[in-house]
């Protein structure tokens, strides 16, 4: 069946450093969604992606879907301690797809 | 406020017990889901369900129950034949568009398990 990949499983950044996870399938996707869970939390819904080469912003984060529709990317400008979770792609099916996320730490 | 919530927050339990955890929604999602997450690790879908009086096994389903009487509610079972309880519960529900597969999860706060 379809899966995506996601990488790195963990990243560790300084704050004030840049953070990019990526998310890869095989097959091209109709859509991709991302979700963030922080710690002793649960995942939030963040944004979705449908276009090929869509980019989308949100504050600090710029996401993006691939022009073949097979991978995307979450990067956050200027890391702070709030963004210390782990994010989850997603990709379409019956039910969602999700990536194994990727854990980031800020260190302050 | 829409949402889904949880029921216990905390939850503990002798070995060969079975427990019920419950959820309940209140945003008229016609999908539900349950998930299991382990420290650390991603999550893993156990049981779905599209509408109501219908369920589908998902990748870790043995060990575990569900139903699904009512749009609303879709509680989770876990019994003494699952080997390793102790986690955390995830349910979520989406409006379930499944045929463009653009169905956002809304979660709820989760419930954690601990076998003792």
């Amino acid at each position: 069946g379809q899966q995506v990949m996601q990488i790195p499983q963990y990243q560790h950044v300084q704050e004030g450093e840049d953070f990019t996870t990526y998310c890869n399938s095989s097959t091209t996707l109709s859509n991709i969604q991302w979700y963030k869970q922080r710690p002793g939390g649960h995942p939030v819904f963040l944004i979705q992606l449908v276009k090929s080469g869509e980019v989308k912003k949100q504050k600090r984060l710029t996401f993006q879907f691939g022009e073949a529709k097979k991978n995307s990317s979450l990067h956050i400008t200027a890391t702070q301690t709030t963004d210390v979770g782990t994010y989850f792609c997603a990709g379409p099916g019956t039910p969602l797809v999700f990536g194994k996320g990727t854990r980031l730490s800020v260190i302050a | 406020d829409g949402g889904i919530t949880q029921s216990p927050k905390y939850l503990f339990r002798k070995e060969g017990q079975n427990v019920t955890l419950s959820c309940e929604q209140n945003l008229n999602h016609d999908a539900m889901y349950w998930y299991r997450q382990d420290p650390g690790q991603g999550l893993r879908l156990i049981y779905y369900s599209q509408i109501v009086n219908d369920f589908q096994k998902g990748d870790i389903a043995e060990g575990y129950s569900v139903s699904r009487e009512k749009k609303e509610s879709f509680p989770l079972t876990v019994t003494s034949a699952q080997k390793n309880p102790t986690a955390f519960y995830l349910c979520a529900s989406s409006d379930g568009t499944f045929v463009s597969g653009a169905n956002v999860l809304t979660f709820g706060a989760g419930s954690r398990l601990t076998v003792l």
